[in-house]
């Protein structure tokens, strides 16, 4: 079974400045989706990002980064020039078997709480 | 804008009663998922239907059941609520290109 670890449970980062949050998982597989999503207050569940496994680039979305190390199985999310509106509970999410038919769930994180320092 | 609708934002229910939370979505996805959100555990996955009828159990099952007898709703159920089943649950569904979108949760009590 897949897991995924995020070892930070909080993290504190001065608006306009950049927060890495890291998110290692283990998987025997070569072919997955890793995510981020983004949870505020509100508790609807946000996607940030979104990586194949099988291209190289490094995915990006405006101020919002990844560093894929698919031998390292590790996916950090960098959040470049961060604001207020950044401030919420970040998960880490694996997904097996993209081009397949079947119904796999998410596997996530823990979660790391990110607070934004004005 | 496409949409999960889960039916209570919160809920508060006793120790033994049978409840039933409700999800909704508009997309056509044949894939709905249930998953239960609790402090410092993330997200689990709790069961999922990838057609009409057809159910699987997810990663903690153990005292839920669900329903999927139209496409675009998936029932899931707590047959004798216990007070370990005080969480929040999010339900989701996937399209074919695999993007899930989430309803905005239950809080469920149980006293």
């Amino acid at each position: 079974a897949q897991t995924v670890t995020q070892s930070q449970p909080e993290m504190s980062v001065q608006e306009a400045e950049t927060v890495t949050l890291s998110c290692t998982y283990d998987t025997s597989e070569s072919d997955y989706y890793l995510f981020w999503y983004k949870q505020p207050p509100s508790r609807q569940m946000i996607l940030v990002i979104r990586q194949e496994a099988y291209k190289q680039q490094n995915a990006t979305e405006n101020r919002f980064s990844v560093n894929f190390q698919k031998a390292a199985k590790s996916f950090s999310l960098k959040i470049s020039d961060s604001q207020l509106g950044d401030a919420a509970m970040y998960f880490c999410a694996y997904r097996s078997s993209p081009f397949g038919g079947g119904a796999d769930g998410l596997t996530f994180g823990k979660g790391t709480h990110l607070i934004i320092q004005p | 804008d496409v949409k999960v609708t889960q039916s209570s934002r919160y809920l508060v229910k006793r120790t033994g009663e049978k409840v039933f939370l409700e999800c909704v979505q508009d997309m056509d996805h044949e894939n709905m998922f249930w998953y239960r959100q609790d402090p410092g555990l993330g997200l689990r996955l709790i069961y999922f239907s990838y057609d009409v009828k057809m159910k699987e159990k997810g990663d903690i099952p153990e005292g839920y059941s669900v329903s999927r007898e139209k496409k675009e709703r998936f029932s899931l159920i707590l047959e004798s609520a216990s007070t370990n089943q005080t969480s929040m649950y999010l339900c989701a569904s996937r399209g074919g290109r695999g993007g899930y979108t989430f309803g905005s949760g239950t809080r469920l009590t149980v006293v």
